[in-house]
């Protein structure tokens, strides 16, 4: 398969604690987006990298809320001390423009997040 | 004023007619258009593109853009129930790398 891979698909947890999801992306696109969707809802950018650099974080990330992309391959968001507002769908996307712009953003099934 | 605004519907069409979904953007710089299919609780898959004024059509899809009146559309000819989802406007630019998603317009077609 060689789609935008997520896992884990849904995850469950005791609000405050801290939780981790994986993004493997297209293996030649060199950009990787992480997007929030809660329901009834677009999805919400939340930050990207070109390679290993981060070059845009949403304002309405919170510092609870970090990424990294070590080596331009796979990236990872974690979120610390989570609260029930938390909760969605965590959608991460590749792309690979191939001039300025932003390029067709192929997503990955999502990691669904649950904070009890 | 929201960036990139779509009526949440929903819109109900019958089996073989033209399902016609709307969308709006602030952004005067916005150079790329890209409607987005989405079933519930799945994620969302291109349907189209679009980056110049006119129409572009692919099997039963035509995307409509309209940059002056900042404006574009996805027409669905023949639809068929398997067409029900959410359909997602995502807007880009050259001032920025990131789409801009509307919050989608859900469309029911029915038999």
């Amino acid at each position: 398969d060689t789609g935008v891979s997520q896992n884990p698909r849904h995850k469950i947890t005791k609000r405050g604690q801290n939780v981790t999801f994986r993004c493997d992306p297209i293996s030649e696109h060199n950009r990787l987006y992480w997007y929030r969707q809660t329901l009834g809802q677009g999805p919400e950018f939340l930050t990207y990298f070109q390679n290993e650099a981060q070059l845009e974080k949403s304002r309405l990330l919170s510092d609870r809320f970090s990424a990294e992309r070590p080596k331009g391959s796979f990236s990872t968001l974690e979120i610390q001390r989570t609260e029930q507002g938390d909760s969605a769908m965590y959608l991460c996307a590749s792309s690979s423009p191939l001039a300025g712009g932003t390029g067709e953003l192929f997503f990955g099934e999502g990691s669904r997040l649950t904070v009890l | 004023q929201k960036e990139v605004e779509q009526n949440s519907g929903p819109l109900s069409v019958p089996e073989g007619a033209i399902a016609s979904l709307n969308c709006t953007y602030s952004d005067r710089g916005s150079q790329s258009f890209f409607w987005y299919r989405q079933y519930s609780g799945k994620s969302p898959e291109l349907i189209m593109f679009i980056y110049s004024n006119g129409d572009k059509e692919d099997g039963r899809f035509t995307a409509q853009l309209n940059k002056a009146s900042q404006y574009v559309s996805l027409l669905i000819r023949d639809s068929q129930p398997s067409d029900s989802a959410t359909y997602l406007c995502a807007v880009g630019s050259y001032n920025t790398d990131k789409l801009i998603f509307g919050t989608g317009t859900r469309l029911q077609v029915f038999p």
